[in-house]
């Protein structure tokens, strides 16, 4: 059975620190890494996305991946108020496989 | 630009009756996916559509039906609907199936 793992929170950060969301995989063919943001009661929008092992930065969100240790990160510096959602971790290798997500809480 | 369209967006059915639910996209995207999420378990794939002509069962393929209706247009059927089908059903687009998804507004379906 793949898996993919996310702690479920929740993880409080102060406003203006560095959120860090973990996300661990079991299957080491997996190609595809994605991070999505999901506000209570709305579908999911797309955060990030990477393929490749090492460091993705898009604004205030980097995306970090190691696929020989099979985990992917998503930081989030100068977190606001407005981060605090629930943060999903999906991974591609022949499906696409949903973590059940982490909720993060930006303490103002 | 509507991107990711499903209709409709709330529905109340009775055990045994049946329904479709209906999504489209305007992004000229290749696959299609229906999803469903509950609470504490996350999104799970039911069917998939990777290019127009084809679908594949997901995770949770069981008590549902889907149809490729043309390029635009991926619909979910609930033949006989069972109060364990009560969820938050999402349409999602992609270019490919190793691409970003976006993601519809959800039809939350609640069956008594």
């Amino acid at each position: 059975q793949k898996e993919v793992e996310q702690n479920s929170g929740p993880l409080s950060v102060p406003e203006g620190a560095i959120a860090s969301l973990n996300c661990t995989y079991s299957d080491r063919g997996s190609q595809s890494f994605f991070w999505y943001r999901q506000y209570s009661g709305k579908s999911p929008e797309l955060i990030m996305f990477i393929y490749s092992n090492g460091d993705k930065e898009d604004g205030r969100f980097t995306a970090q991946l190691n696929k020989a240790s099979q985990y992917v990160s998503l930081l989030i510096r100068d977190s606001q108020p407005s981060d605090s959602a629930t943060y999903l971790c999906a991974v591609r290798d022949d499906k696409i496989i949903f973590g059940k997500g982490t909720r993060l809480h930006i303490l103002p | 630009n509507a991107g990711v369209t499903q209709t409709p967006k709330f529905q109340v059915l009775k055990t045994g009756q049946s329904m479709t639910l209906q999504c489209a996209q305007d992004m000229n995207h290749n696959s299609m996916y229906w999803y469903r999420q509950d609470p504490g378990m996350g999104l799970r794939l039911i069917y998939y559509s990777a290019s127009e002509g084809t679908t594949d069962k997901g995770e949770v393929p069981n008590g549902y039906n889907v149809s490729r209706l043309n390029k635009r247009e991926f619909s979910l059927r609930l033949e006989s609907a069972a109060p364990s089908q009560t969820s938050v059903y999402f349409c999602a687009s992609s270019d490919g199936t190793d691409q970003p998804q976006h993601f519809g507004d959800g039809t939350r379906l609640s069956i008594l």
